[in-house]
């Protein structure tokens, strides 16, 4: 099974300032790990992924995410927001075995706000 | 198309009724996805669909959900009986995979059907 937990329910976070959203996870597999935004009445936009490589991941939007095994982590981070990066930001995993299937297992969201 | 499209994007029912939701995912994309999104559960999987393979249904709550993907294109999400846990915003997602297994597919989401049973 596998599962993904974003500690945070919400975000404050200044305009300018560099913002943290947080996401572990847990899968028996070598994790694919996404990172998703969703505006008010909007669909869910993909932001990033990790799938191999090089542990940090550059996005969408100035956003970036590091892929950290040994504590099971892959935080969102900008090093500067805006006040339009006002969003809810799911955190997702899927196992990579071949054979898992390919449907995304969902964090619960966290909401960010920026404020001016 | 040039994204996942949804229809309706509301829905509005009476409990016991049935409903069909649409989806047309990105053309060429052999995955599609059903998603549900509600207040207490977040986003839950439902079911998916895979080019020719029979779809996983892992995910669908009852046997009141079902879903079908005609000529591997459009697909339709249908709720039975309808209650009021059933009101939620159910999302469609398509996505190309690779072959190999590589798994390096990004779903692409649509705009969803936010459905409310009264």
């Amino acid at each position: 099974a596998q599962s993904v937990a974003q500690p945070e329910d919400q975000v404050n976070v200044a305009e300018g300032n560099p913002l943290t959203v947080k996401c572990t996870y847990s899968v028996s597999g070598n994790p694919y790990l996404f990172w998703y935004v969703q505006y008010p009445n909007r669909g869910l936009q993909f932001l990033l992924k990790y799938i191999t490589g090089d542990n940090l991941v550059k996005g969408s939007y100035g956003f970036e995410a590091e892929f950290n095994k040994s504590q099971t982590s892959f935080h969102l981070k900008k090093p500067s927001a805006l006040v339009s990066d006002s969003a809810l930001y799911f955190c997702a995993v899927r196992d990579g075995n071949n054979n898992a299937g390919n449907m995304l297992t969902f964090g619960g969201g966290t909401r960010l706000m920026v404020k001016p | 198309g040039a994204g996942v499209s949804q229809s309706p994007s509301n829905k509005v029912t009476e409990k016991g009724k049935d409903v069909e939701l649409r989806c047309d995912p990105i053309s060429g994309h052999t995955a599609l996805y059903w998603y549900r999104q509600s207040l207490g559960q977040g986003l839950e999987f439902l079911i998916y669909f895979q080019g020719n393979s029979a779809p996983d249904k892992s995910g669908l709550p009852s046997d009141r959900f079902s879903a079908e993907r005609t000529g591997g294109s459009v697909s339709t999400l249908t709720i039975q009986r309808t209650q009021q846990e059933d009101s939620a915003v159910y999302l469609c997602a398509s996505s190309l995979v690779w072959a190999g297994g590589s798994g390096k597919n990004i779903q692409y989401f649509g705009a969803g059907t936010r459905l409310s049973v009264l």
